[in-house]
């Protein structure tokens, strides 16, 4: 069955400080790959997607991922952090499919801090 | 601004009471999504909708009732529900690309805040 592991639970980094968010996938096929941000209270927001092509995927607000299949993974990279990245942040990857609806499966998210 | 709208945006009942809670995106999307979200967790998917019909039902306790009544609507009854129910219920919609020939990501509404007594 398809699964998503983040390693960290929190992270705390310094605003300015680049930022690396973990996150492997199993999954038998090529992925369809996301990373969703959720600030509280909010739902989630969609930072960037990854479903073929180029590895090194740019999204929103200066975030960009590496999908590397030969590690089953799909980073998340932020050169220089901001205060208000300070949010849970979720991997996800979709089911193959072959619906016209997808089954997404979330892994466990990681909460990142920002010391001002 | 997200592009789906999901109303009240918190809900406070009795485990007695009925109540609704609804979805509403205007993106053309023709699949729907509840999910359940609980503090420091990710969502756990409920139910699907594709073309106003249920696709997907996870196992979800029958207090809980879906409704699509259009491509644009969708609605979650609530019956009787207990105190572990209490949690960030979330509504999202996805583009139809078609059978088998790729998936679109989901755009999620702020959830409703629904607490339990």
């Amino acid at each position: 069955a398809q699964s998503v592991t983040q390693p960290d639970i929190h992270i705390t980094v310094s605003e300015g400080a680049s930022l690396e968010l973990r996150c492997n996938y199993s999954y038998g096929a090529t992925p369809y790959l996301f990373w969703y941000v959720q600030s509280p209270g909010q739902g989630l927001q969609l930072l960037l997607k990854y479903f073929s092509g180029d590895t090194l995927v740019q999204g929103i607000k200066g975030f960009e991922a590496e999908f590397k299949r030969s590690q089953s993974s799909f980073n998340l990279r932020k050169p220089s952090v901001h205060w208000s990245d300070a949010a849970e942040y979720f991997c996800a990857v979709a089911d193959r499919p072959k619906t016209s609806y997808d089954k997404v499966i979330f892994g466990p998210g990681t909460s990142l801090s920002v010391i001002p | 601004d997200t592009e789906v709208t999901q109303t009240p945006k918190h809900l406070v009942m009795g485990m007695t009471n009925k109540k609704s809670l609804k979805c509403e995106q205007h993106m053309g999307h023709r699949a729907m999504y509840w999910y359940k979200q609980k503090a420091k967790k990710p969502p756990e998917l409920m139910f699907v909708y594709s073309y106003e019909k249920l696709s997907i039902n996870e196992s979800v306790p029958s207090r809980f009732s879906p409704e699509c009544p259009n491509s644009s609507l969708l609605n979650l009854h609530l019956h009787a529900l207990q105190p572990e129910d209490s949690a960030l219920y979330l509504c999202a919609s996805s583009q139809d690309v078609g059978a088998g020939r790729g998936t679109q990501p989901q755009h999620f509404g702020d959830g409703t805040r629904l607490s339990i007594l």
